[in-house]
């Protein structure tokens, strides 16, 4: 059974600083996909990482992706109250032959 | 207008009742999916669908079931519905070939008494 991890689960944290969220996956796969979610809304997706070594950027946040480690990391640079939201990451270990699977999520609080 | 789209947004039922959930799309995709959202627990799937006559089982499809009526419409339901049935409920597409994202509708707010 293919399990997914991230840590931390809750982050509190100030403007302009910097963090990183871990995700971490039992199974071999070169799929991994990183959401956010607001309170109340639905699921947009950030970024979609398809290979070892792959790193993806998008303002202050940055992807990548260690198949070996099985570990996936999503970094905040100077975090802005903007970013809060709880962040997902979800596994595809059969190349689109089923459903993702999700980490529990980490809900980010980004203070003033 | 969105691209994926679920109704009703919210429902209350009682336990004992039949509901359906459903969910359209425009995008074209082949590939559906439903999930559950609970607090603390992250998404779950419940069954996806790579075309009309192709149905499957994800990982807590006991008590529900689905149809594919068509390419673009995706229903989900619930025979009989209980109480630790309620949660957040997601319609999710992607295109059929290749690593491709899944796309979120706005979700379904049930609760069952």
């Amino acid at each position: 059974e293919l399990k997914v991890e991230q840590n931390p689960l809750f982050l509190s944290m100030q403007e302009g600083k910097n963090y990183t969220i871990y995700c971490n996956y039992s199974t071999t796969s070169d799929r991994l996909y990183w959401y956010r979610q607001d309170p109340g809304k639905s699921l947009e997706s950030l970024f979609v990482l398809l290979s070892n070594g792959a790193v993806k950027q998008e303002g202050r946040l940055m992807a990548s992706l260690d198949t070996k480690a099985r570990l996936s990391t999503l970094h905040i640079t100077a975090a802005v109250h903007d970013l809060s939201a709880t962040y997902f990451c979800a596994v595809d270990p059969l190349g689109g032959a089923d459903g993702l699977t999700f980490g529990k999520g980490t809900h980010l609080i980004i203070q003033p | 207008d969105a691209d994926v789209t679920q109704t009703p947004r919210n429902r209350i039922t009682k336990t004992g009742k039949r509901i359906m959930l459903e969910c359209s799309q425009t995008k074209g995709h082949d590939r559906m999916y439903w999930y559950r959202q609970d607090p603390g627990l992250g998404l779950r799937l419940i069954y996806y669908s790579f075309d009309v006559k192709d149905i499957n089982k994800g990982e807590i499809s006991d008590g529900y079931s689905v149809s594919r009526q068509a390419q673009a419409k995706f229903s989900l339901s619930l025979e009989s519905a209980i109480p630790n049935q309620t949660a957040l409920y997601f319609c999710a597409t992607s295109a059929a070939s290749g690593a491709q994202t899944q796309y979120f509708g706005p979700g379904t707010r049930l609760l069952v008494l």
